[in-house]
């Protein structure tokens, strides 16, 4: 069974920082791109960043980009999501998912999301 | 970066009936094109994917059909659970992006 548990999630200021992580089970995590999504409340749904099985290639929203930083572990199964300068508009909630990279880009498995809060 | 826009917004419809959301992308994406369904605090869920595949275990009354920068997502005939938001979402460059979301409540 496919598990992704996201966390690191909280109340910061503006112009901080945050690291999430997600941790996955139950699939070959060293084969799968992985990405992070997110959802402003009462919003819909914003791709954020993508990072290769290898880590080797990134991708980024222009939102983010400059600011927030993807990378992964794959002795730990695990993909991050560094945020700095932290903005109002960045709350959300925080998904993470994994691709194949070979079928459509379409994310079969979600987490349960992290809360991030940025707020004075 | 590829704009996807989703019509309408929000539908009104009643149980039973087949109601259709349309999804159109800036430029050709071919076919890959996903749909997913939402719920209130809960995770998004794959329904279809490359704009006409069922995902496994995803009701029949479901389907999509599109290509290019044209596409659909048709439920046949509406039941109690399906009232919810959908999102298209494309993947045919390295940045990805989702329609803005199309609400569907019970009339």
């Amino acid at each position: 069974e496919v598990q992704l548990v996201e966390s690191g999630g909280g109340l910061v200021q503006p112009g901080g920082s945050l690291r999430l992580s997600c941790v996955a089970s139950g699939f070959t995590f060293n084969t799968y791109w992985m990405h992070w999504v997110r959802q402003a409340p009462g919003k819909g749904l914003v791709w954020v960043s993508r990072i290769s099985s290898d880590g080797t290639s990134t991708s980024y929203a222009d939102s983010v980009k400059g600011r927030f930083t993807i990378s992964r572990d794959n002795a730990k199964n695990t993909v991050y999501l560094q945020m700095n300068s932290l903005r109002a508009e960045d709350t959300a909630v925080y998904y993470c998912s994994p691709d194949p990279g070979y079928s459509y880009g379409q994310f079969d498995y979600w987490g349960q999301g992290t809360l991030v809060t940025v707020s004075s | 970066d590829i704009q996807m826009t989703q019509s309408p917004s929000s539908l009104s419809a009643s149980v039973g009936d087949r109601v259709t959301i349309t999804c159109r992308a800036s430029q050709s994406i071919n076919t890959y094109l996903n749909w997913y369904q939402q719920k209130p605090g809960k995770a998004p869920t794959l329904l279809i994917f490359g704009a006409s595949s069922l995902r496994s275990g995803v009701p029949s009354r479901f389907s999509g059909s599109g290509s290019g920068t044209y596409f659909t997502l048709t439920i046949s005939s509406l039941q109690t659970e399906d009232f919810a938001t959908y999102y298209c979402q494309q993947s045919t460059t390295t940045l990805y992006t989702f329609g803005q979301g199309t609400k569907l409540e019970i009339k």
